[in-house]
């Protein structure tokens, strides 16, 4: 079955600094990659996917790549704010397929 | 509602006592999830409804665990003879169709079971 690992754990990044977080998976199959945003209290929110057939997303200041040969994808942050402070996680599936593979989770902290 | 509601936000029961934790999902979504997490972790599958049916129920850790969808909208997750290893935050989601991108989650039942 498919198997998704996220790394770093925890990211401290200065505020104004980029952030980076990347995700290796298993299944060559999937094809849908959702990153959530999980704040303190709060249930995981969608911030941005990508499915297999681009390479690149962007949404103003994050953006998402894949690189299918390499079974990864990064998220990226850039001019980082105090807001973005929060748990990250990544995840995949086969778009076909309602089960979500999740990552661990990676704690972003943005210094002021 | 505009979201997927849960209640109660937190529960505080004795190890062995029965609880219900209730879902309201985002209206007109067929698809409901019910996940666990634990501190630290990414969320972990427990069930799948699409409409009334439990489309999945593999992820329940045992038999103690049950859900219902009985009109296809509210769901409800049953714990029987709680454990201290039950204490989580269980969090249901919602989304349009079973294969549409989007899970909406709502806020979560924190589970403590002393």
């Amino acid at each position: 079955g498919e198997n998704v690992e996220q790394h770093p754990s925890t990211l401290s990044v200065q505020e104004g600094d980029s952030a980076v977080i990347k995700c290796t998976y298993s299944d060559s199959a999937s094809n849908y990659f959702p990153w959530y945003k999980q704040e303190l209290g709060k249930g995981p929110q969608l911030i941005i996917d990508i499915r297999s057939n681009v390479g690149e997303k962007k949404d103003q200041r994050i953006a998402v790549t894949l690189n299918k040969t390499a079974k990864h994808f990064s998220l990226h942050i850039t001019e980082t704010q105090p807001e973005d402070s929060a748990v990250y996680f990544c995840a995949a599936r086969r778009y076909s397929n309602y089960q979500l593979i999740w990552g661990a989770g990676t704690k972003l902290i943005i210094k002021p | 509602g505009a979201g997927v509601s849960q209640t109660p936000s937190n529960k505080v029961t004795e190890k062995g006592k029965y609880v219900e934790l209730r879902c309201d999902p985002i209206s007109g979504h067929t698809a409901l999830y019910w996940y666990r997490q634990s501190l630290g972790q990414g969320p972990e599958f427990l069930i799948y409804f699409q409409g009334t049916g439990a489309a999945d129920d593999s992820g329940l850790p045992n038999d103690r665990f049950f859900a219902v969808r009985p009109e296809g909208s509210v769901s409800t997750l049953k714990i029987q003879r709680t454990e201290r290893g039950d204490s989580a935050v269980y969090l249901c989601a919602s989304s349009f169709t079973s294969n549409t991108g989007e899970l909406f989650f709502g806020e979560g039942s924190r589970l403590t079971v002393l």
